[in-house]
Formats: structure tokens, C-alpha cells, sequence
């Protein structure tokens, strides 16, 4: 059975930073592309950036490039995502995601609250 | 960005059918896919790549896409079909969209 459990989310001020892991299990984490999506209080979903296999390649939705690192240790089959300069609007329940073959998210976690404020 | 659009609400009866659009310029032309989202939980694929459905998704759901519109077909919606659906392309300039999301009621 796949599995995605998210941590490290929290309360953070602005300017702060956050950290965090998403542990994948049940399927082979070394094959898969994965990503992040957010969603902000009472709004729709946003992906947020992804990450190739073997992590030679990432992409970020604008509004986190610069700010945002994704990562994974596929020796611990585990994604990270590390967040820096943090804003009130990155406010939100962050998802882990596993991404199928033609670019859908096929298997989500539970998602971890992430909220910026003073 | 290439943006997806969705009605914020569709009310649909029980037993009856729920259609859900999703509209994009010439989003025949790409893949979507479909995620069920009920209130506290997170998203679940319910059908991709247009009209294919994962293992475990009902028959009762299905898509389909052509010109500028995607759609989310609920045969025979029950009660437990009421949530927030989303669809979802992947496109080169925009990398992963999401459409706006439709609130389902069941009356």
C-alpha cells in the first residue's frame, strides 16, 4: 500500500524558516517523480515544485523560486522541501505527492499545516 | 499561464447525473485529470488521462475532453459523492494547473 506521511509543519513567523519531510513507503520511491501542492485556508490547490528521480532536476512555481528547495534521499525514501524567507501567503496545508505517468498526482499524503504569522 | 475554469457550484439530486466542465483554450489538446476532495481529507485521483480511472474508483465516474472543455461525469450520485472537484493539466509554460474547483451538493 502507498504511503505519504508529511511533517514538520508548524507556526512560523514571517521572514522564518521551515523544513519540511514527507516519508513515502510502498512503493519504489527511486522511480517516481514527486512534488509538493499547497493549499491555502479555504482555497484551491497550487502546485508547488517537483522533483525528478534521482533529483537532477527541479521545477517551482514562481512565487517560491529562490525562497523554496525541494529534495529527496532516495536512500531513505524521503522528500524534503525547505522554506526560507517565509510570507503570510504561503499560509497553507502543504501536500506531499507522487506523480504518474503522464504528469497527475496519484497518490497524496495527509498534507502538514504550514502557518505564517506574527 | 494557461488558466483552467471551473463553475464554483453544481446541485445535483440523488440518483441523478452531475457533470462538472473544466475549461481551457484547447485543453482537448492536453490530458487532464480529475481529484475528489472531501472537507478535511486530502485530494484523490478519480480519473486521469481524460477518461481512465485508477483501480478502486467507481464506474459511476467518468470524463471526457474535446476543444476547449473537459468534463466530470457522476452517474448516479450518492450521498457520499458530495465534495470539492478539481482538474488538472500539465502544461510547458505553466507546468502543473489546477482549475478553480467545483463545490458538488448532493440536494
Amino acid at each position: 500500500e502507498v504511503q505519504l506521511v508529511e511533517s514538520g509543519g508548524g507556526l512560523v513567523q514571517p521572514g522564518g524558516s521551515l523544513r519540511l519531510s514527507c516519508a513515502a513507503s510502498g512503493f519504489t520511491f527511486s522511480s517516481y517523480w514527486m512534488s509538493w501542492v499547497r493549499q491555502a485556508p479555504g482555497k484551491g490547490l497550487e502546485w508547488v515544485a517537483n522533483i525528478k528521480q534521482d533529483g537532477s532536476e527541479k521545477y517551482y512555481v514562481d512565487s517560491v523560486k529562490g525562497r523554496f528547495t525541494i529534495s529527496r534521499d532516495n536512500a531513505k525514501n524521503s522528500l524534503y522541501l525547505q522554506m526560507n524567507s517565509l510570507r503570510a501567503e504561503d499560509t497553507a496545508v502543504y501536500y506531499c505527492a507522487r506523480v504518474g505517468g503522464s504528469s497527475h498526482f496519484d497518490y497524496w499524503g495527509q498534507g502538514t499545516l504550514v502557518t505564517v504569522s506574527s | 499561464s494557461y488558466v483552467l475554469t471551473q463553475p464554483p457550484s453544481v446541485s445535483v439530486a440523488p440518483g441523478q447525473t452531475a457533470r462538472i466542465t473544466c475549461g481551457g483554450n484547447n485543453i482537448g489538446s492536453k490530458s487532464v485529470h480529475w481529484y475528489q476532495q472531501k472537507p478535511g481529507q486530502a485530494p484523490v485521483l478519480v480519473v486521469y488521462d481524460d477518461s481512465d480511472r485508477p483501480s478502486g474508483i467507481p464506474e459511476r465516474f467518468s470524463g471526457s475532453n474535446s476543444g476547449n472543455t473537459a468534463t466530470l461525469t457522476i452517474s448516479r450520485v450518492e450521498a457520499g459523492d458530495e465534495a470539492d472537484y478539481y482538474c488538472q493539466v500539465w502544461d510547458s509554460s505553466s507546468d502543473y494547473v489546477f482549475g478553480t474547483g467545483t463545490k458538488v451538493t448532493v440536494l
